[in-house]
């Protein structure tokens, strides 16, 4: 069962452009949103993350926006650049968990191209 | 630097064999995880640990192995039993609540395991 669902699956904006990348999610328990960015033969690396109790987190030009009773999260790329060019997975966890663990499951990601 | 570490970058198997990827942190992480990536699925849990001697299966363990001796290690073995091997496979690691967590997973740089 999919538990979080992302879109588009690609993505290309141009130069100076607003990327826009929309992630929905069904388990209710979740409370920790997090962001990552993989580019080519790399491990993905965390961009932004958010928890419930904010409706938006912005770090430069990257901000994430939550709608809890929605039940969905994007993330918004200011002034696309072309270094942004990478892979985007969304993803959710529940730290709640007895023993603070934390599963994390991923949304099946977006190739952003930004071409100048 | 602290860091994690997957060996090798690139692996090579004829059907039927049976391969070890390496995965060493040395962020003193207590959690360690194996993801698979194949193109358009997203990152898929194959196994995770928790604590030394102690790991539990993800949503597709079929046909690979784990073993957790050390904290700093947690090597995974694709076996046989594996029918579609072929993949990027990530390792990651996280604190826990408690010793430091704070909810981010940081990913080691990936094998891509082909089947020959």
């Amino acid at each position: 069962q999919q538990q979080v669902k992302q879109s588009p699956q690609s993505l290309i904006v141009q130069k100076g452009g607003i990327s826009i990348i929309n992630c929905a999610y069904e388990n209710t328990a979740f409370d920790y949103f997090p962001w990552y960015q993989q580019f080519p033969g790399k491990g993905p690396a965390l961009l932004i993350a958010i928890r419930p109790d904010v409706s938006e987190k912005k770090e430069g030009r990257f901000t994430i926006s939550f709608n809890k009773s929605a039940k969905q999260f994007s993330l918004h790329i200011m002034d696309s650049q072309p270094g942004d060019s990478a892979t985007y997975f969304c993803a959710a966890s529940n730290r709640r968990n007895s023993g603070g663990y934390q599963k994390v499951t991923f949304g099946t990601g977006t190739k952003l191209q930004v071409i100048p | 630097d602290g860091g994690i570490t997957q060996s090798p970058k690139y692996l090579f198997r004829k059907e039927g064999q049976n391969v070890t990827l390496s995965c060493e942190q040395n962020l003193n992480h207590d959690a360690m995880y194996w993801y698979r990536q194949d193109p358009g699925q997203g990152l898929r849990l194959i196994y995770y640990s928790q604590i030394v001697n102690d790991f539990q299966k993800g949503d597709i363990a079929e046909g690979y192995s784990v073993s957790r001796e050390k904290k700093e290690s947690f090597p995974l073995t694709v076996t046989s039993a594996q029918k579609n091997p072929t993949a990027f496979y990530l390792c990651a690691s996280t604190g826990l609540k408690g010793t430091g967590g704070t909810g981010e997973l940081f990913f080691g740089e990936g094998s891509r395991l082909t089947v020959l």
